[in-house]
């Protein structure tokens, strides 16, 4: 049974850096063909993708964001860390993980509950 | 960047009706066509892959056609759990979603 669970801090400053978790079981993320991404949805509007991580490390960013994101992933622990410097309140936003999978053409099959994060000073 | 056009982005409906959701992509996409819905404030649930396979446990009155740049979801007697808000998703090159799709009783 695969699940998914983010974590992070629900108040960041603007201009902070955000870090947020992904904790993952029930796959491991050095299988060939497995991804997990990160996707976005500011209160009331639609959703977003922001990042994923595939299992050989190589790494996939938003056009819009790649300057502001970093990925990584510690396959020991189950874990893929997204991090976002510079934070607005335009930021805020429910942010989930996603497991993607190649074999169901890189859709997102399991997702996390998500985290609200809100950007205010 | 892809872009995703979904029509409409909200629409009335009743129970045993059936629903079409377009989507239209700014560019060739293969069948590389993802359909989500989603509830409030919860997590999207995978409906539709490649264009038109069923996800396992989705039931059989959802539906996927199209490739290239147009799609459509098809729903093909609403049921009451399915009122929500429906997103299509490019996989071909990197990810987009389209803006919604907003069913509401009619």
């Amino acid at each position: 049974q695969i699940t998914l669970k983010e974590s992070g801090p629900p108040l960041v400053r603007p201009t902070q850096t955000l870090t947020l978790t992904c904790t993952f079981s029930g796959f491991s993320l050095s299988t060939n063909g497995v991804g997990v991404g990160w996707v976005r949805q500011p209160p009331g509007k639609a959703l977003e993708w922001l990042a994923l991580i595939y299992w050989d490390d190589d790494k996939r960013y938003s056009p819009s964001l790649r300057r502001r994101l970093t990925i990584t992933k510690d396959t020991s622990k189950n874990q893929v860390v997204l991090t976002m410097t510079d934070m607005d309140p335009v930021d805020t936003a429910t942010y989930f993980c996603a497991h993607g999978l190649r074999s169901f053409d890189w859709s997102f099959d399991f997702w996390g509950q998500g985290t609200l994060v809100t950007v205010s000073s | 960047d892809i872009q995703m056009t979904q029509s409409p982005s909200s629409l009335s409906a009743s129970v045993g009706d059936r629903v079409t959701i377009t989507c239209r992509a700014s560019q060739s996409i293969n069948n590389d066509l993802n359909w989500y819905l989603q509830k409030p404030g919860k997590a999207p649930k995978l409906l539709i892959y490649a264009a038109s396979s069923l996800q396992s446990g989705v039931p059989s009155r959802f539906s996927g056609s199209g490739s290239g740049t147009d799609f459509t979801l098809t729903i093909s007697s609403l049921q009451p759990e399915d009122f929500a808000t429906y997103y299509c998703q490019q996989s071909f090159r990197t990810w987009t979603f389209g803006l919604g799709t907003k069913v509401e009783v009619k």
